[in-house]
Parts: C-alpha cells; sequence; structure tokens
C-alpha cells in the first residue's frame, strides 16, 4: 500500500510558467489537502476538498488551483509561478472532516527562479 | 482565526534528558489536537492525537501530551530523548467549526539531541 505519492519529487521552475504538482492517495479519503512549508513558519493550507467535487479555500490560496475530479487525484497548480512560491508542498488526506487525522504525502520541492 | 504557538523554535538536548515542548493554541471551542514529527528529509508523521477522553495520550516511541484545556495546552513529553528524535516537531489544531477544513499547524521545534 502506497498511501500518499505525490510527484515531482523536485521541480525548478522559471517565474511565469505553469505547473502542476500531482497528489493521489490510494486510502479511498474523503478528504485532501494541500500545504505548503517555509522555514520558520511551519505548514499553512493552501486549498483543501472534503469529498470528491468539492474544494475550498485555505490560508495561502492566492496563485493556486486545485481539482477534485475524483476520490484518489488532488493536483495543484500554479498557473503562473512566481519566485515567492518556491517551498515544499505537502499533499495529505484524511478519512473525513470528523475524524480528521491527516496523512501526509513525501513533499514536492518546488524552486521558482 | 485561530493559532497555534509553540514557545521554542530550537531546542539542544543530551541524549537522556527529559523533553518538555510547548505549545498552545487561541480557539476556545471544541479541538482535535496533534503533535507531528518530520524527520530529516522526510515527510510528516503522526506522533500522537487527542480527540476526546482521557487528556493524557501516550503516543509512539515513548512520546506522551497533556490536554489541559483551561491552558489551552497540548504540551510533548518524552522522559529520556535518544539521538534519533532529533527532529522537527508540529503541533497542529483541528478547530470544529473554526473555519476552512485542515489543519492549523505551529510553526514548528527544531530539536537536536547530542550524543
Amino acid at each position: 500500500i502506497a498511501g500518499i505519492t505525490q510527484a515531482p519529487t523536485s521541480q525548478i521552475l522559471a517565474a511565469g510558467r505553469r505547473m502542476t504538482l500531482r497528489c493521489t492517495q490510494d486510502m479511498r479519503h474523503n478528504a485532501m489537502y494541500w500545504y505548503r512549508q517555509d522555514l520558520g513558519l511551519g505548514l499553512r493550507l493552501i486549498h483543501y476538498s472534503n469529498t470528491a467535487g468539492t474544494t475550498g479555500k485555505g490560508e495561502v490560496p492566492d496563485g493556486y488551483s486545485v481539482s477534485r475530479a475524483n476520490t484518489d487525484d488532488f493536483p495543484l497548480t500554479l498557473a503562473s509561478a512566481v519566485p515567492s512560491q518556491t517551498s515544499v508542498y505537502f499533499c495529505a488526506s484524511s478519512p473525513g472532516q470528523s475524524l480528521n487525522e491527516q496523512f501526509f504525502g513525501p513533499g514536492t520541492r518546488l524552486t521558482v527562479l | 482565526a485561530q493559532s497555534v504557538s509553540q514557545h521554542n523554535h530550537h531546542v539542544i538536548l543530551s541524549e537522556a534528558a527529559s523533553l518538555e515542548l510547548g505549545c498552545n493554541y487561541s480557539y476556545g471551542g471544541t479541538v482535535n489536537l496533534f503533535w507531528y514529527v518530520q524527520y530529516p528529509g522526510q515527510h510528516l508523521q503522526l506522533l500522537l492525537k487527542y480527540f476526546s477522553g482521557d487528556p493524557l495520550v501516550k503516543g509512539i516511541k515513548g512520546f506522551e501530551a497533556e490536554f489541559i484545556k483551561s491552558k489551552f495546552s497540548f504540551n510533548l513529553r518524552k522522559p529520556s530523548v535518544q539521538w534519533s528524535d532529533t527532529a522537527e516537531y508540529f503541533c497542529a489544531v483541528y478547530p470544529y467549526g473554526g473555519g476552512a477544513d485542515g489543519l492549523t499547524f505551529g510553526k514548528g521545534t527544531h530539536l537536536i539531541i547530542q550524543p
């Protein structure tokens, strides 16, 4: 059982380019999340999805979009990357809102130049 | 909006020392509380969690935490640390009815255990 997979593992991207970070879970969890981790700031929620077909904004959603076409996949898109989006991105999932222990993927290290 | 404060950003201890990492949150309603650990180069792993019941919860690797509702605190403890405990530790809160779903994390405590 893989749990949560993220791709790519790392990426260097030119500013202005479009980028999609992929996240797939095989636990049939209803809820999925995207966080970014920055030194000294901890993890901050970007977007979330409580169930397939629905999404919501977290603490730092600007410059990012998500979609949840099915239970397993929750891609995060940067439409036009900027250097301030340089970060480590973690995808997470949980069985549901009331069972909100979250399981984290291995992360994607993104550098925007 | 709710917030989580971790008082110690960097902690350096010797092996076998006792550990206590502070965590306070700012939400007055019902909460679920978590401690996650991130070993160097790895993703976050759950150490322990509090949902309800006994406020003293025990987690993996000898860690425990105590929920004190009157102090809005959820401090992490371990009686005797090991070199392998070197990691980043994050306290997190899920506030029921508190807004956007997802966890609110503290900024983390970088723990270094010296042999």
